[in-house]
């Protein structure tokens, strides 16, 4: 498999613009994370979906953001309007409930190599 | 609100040393406690897990600790290697119905040649 695949891999944008961020999960996997990276905060989880229902979004900063999940090979975070303190590393991370049932303390997540987003 | 610290922030040694990376958290109700590598441009990658009811977990040159009662995680490294230059990350779950980590800022670790 060829990990969680994330894109665009870098963005910059001015201020008030859309943004969309994509993330394609591993296949089979039934949890689907969005982060986001700052050096101020560190790593903050922002939304997590499972079977791609949202099931925790108390993450989410503002209604500026949404993330959808479509279908289970595809997700997707948008920001709009963007702002500068937007700026962060956004990542992608997927993860499976192996047998079934509620997702064990043993079941590891699988990070995507982030896209850098730059808010102009 | 569960609180993960990692001391130090930046670490640099010589090739062949052996360390000690440190994790700290508030809520001791936890179920395990990973520790993941980020190397500059990538995501992560998880290292070692070690759930609540265990008290350590060794891979290769790595050990980690945990001491749920204390809220103490530690993560040994033998033999380092300047590959093993990376920001290392522990993060803490709840799980049950709600799996959330909850991470700690980081420990740079720098092994020089």
């Amino acid at each position: 498999d060829a990990g969680v695949i994330q894109s665009p891999r870098h963005e910059v944008t001015e201020m008030g613009q859309e943004v969309t961020l994509r993330c394609k999960p591993i296949s089979g996997h039934d949890y689907l994370f969005w982060y986001r990276q700052t050096m101020m905060r560190g790593l903050e989880l922002l939304i997590y979906f499972n079977n791609n229902v949202p099931i925790d979004d108390s993450g989410m900063p503002e209604d500026r953001f949404s993330a959808k999940m479509p279908n289970a090979s595809f997700s997707t975070l948008k920001i709009q309007p963007s702002e500068p303190r937007d700026s962060a590393v956004y990542f992608c991370a997927s993860s499976s409930r192996l047998g079934g049932g509620f997702i064990r303390s043993t079941d590891t997540q699988y990070f995507g190599p982030g896209t850098r987003l730059t808010v102009l | 609100k569960q609180e993960v610290t990692q001391i130090p922030a930046a670490l640099s040694v010589p090739e062949g040393e052996n360390l000690v990376l440190n994790c700290s958290f508030t809520d001791s109700a936890i179920y395990n406690l990973q520790w993941f590598r980020q190397d500059p441009g990538k995501g992560l990658t998880s290292l070692l897990l070690i759930q609540s009811s265990q008290r350590e977990q060794t891979s290769g040159r790595l050990n980690a600790s945990l001491d749920k009662s204390s809220g103490r995680s530690t993560l040994y490294i033998a033999a380092s290697q300047p590959g093993d230059s990376a920001t290392y990350l522990c993060a803490v779950i709840r799980g049950g119905s709600n799996y959330k980590l909850t991470f700690g800022k980081g420990t740079l670790l720098t092994v020089n040649p």
